[in-house]
């Protein structure tokens, strides 16, 4: 199975600030069809998981633009150019280049 | 847009079988276009990927409950589900189901998820 190590484990951010998040794979996320399926999830308490960014860099529909992804081959970053109090939650990265599809731990986003 | 929403019994005693059915709204389960999974959240902890089906049939389930998980569908109901025999407290967890287009990985749509607690 591919590792997906996150760090930080938590991040305490003040509001209208950056944030990032590091995400490292124990091998290569390039596919054979030449794609990185590497994604990022947004969970906020109480919710299900929402899928962020996909392919590395790809914003889902109706994610805001504050959120940007970038990174190859085994290292990832998710960055939030100006932390709103509604990103509070954890920030999960998700490998669906191979079966199985595996996540990180989890990264906890809180307001200093 | 696509929705999804998970039902089943929130208590499965130790030993027996979990079974969780995920509707299907605004698109059709029968489609080749789409394919649908499970994922599972133990209380506190982090996301584990527990499978996919996709048009035909053909499923992927993690190696770590392949010998114990089936995902079908239900064309007639327009639902897809999960079975999980042999359960013990380890199998305790939020369950979600989710879809999306099969060029779209991982999925985007998931159900608003369902606790199931394996307890006597």
């Amino acid at each position: 199975d591919i590792v997906m190590t996150q760090t930080p484990l938590s991040s305490p951010v003040t509001l209208g600030q950056p944030a990032s998040i590091s995400c490292r794979s124990s091998q290569s996320l390039v596919h054979s069809d030449g794609n990185t399926y590497l994604s990022w999830l947004q969970q906020r308490p109480g919710q299900p998981p929402r899928l962020l960014i996909y392919k590395i860099s790809n914003r889902f529909s109706g994610v805001p633009d504050r959120f940007s992804g970038s990174g190859a081959g085994t290292d990832f970053t998710l960055k939030i150019s100006r932390v709103e109090a509604e990103d509070v939650g954890v920030y999960y990265c998700m490998q669906a280049t191979q079966f199985p599809w595996t996540f990180g731990q989890g990264t906890k986003v809180e307001i200093k | 847009q696509l929705q999804l929403q998970e039902s089943g019994p929130g208590l499965v005693k130790p030993s027996e079988t979990l079974s969780l059915t995920c509707t299907v709204s605004g698109g059709s389960i029968s489609s080749s276009i789409y394919y649908w999974g499970w994922i599972r959240q133990p209380p506190g902890k982090g996301l584990e990927w527990i499978g996919n089906i996709y048009y035909g049939g053909i499923s992927y389930y993690n190696p770590s409950l392949r010998s114990r998980v089936t995902i079908s569908v239900d064309t007639s109901k327009n639902q897809f589900s999960l079975k999980l025999n042999s359960v013990t407290a380890a199998d305790t967890a939020i369950y979600y189901c989710a879809t999306d287009r099969v060029q779209q990985l991982p999925p985007g749509y998931w159900g608003q998820g369902t606790l199931v607690t394996v307890s006597s």
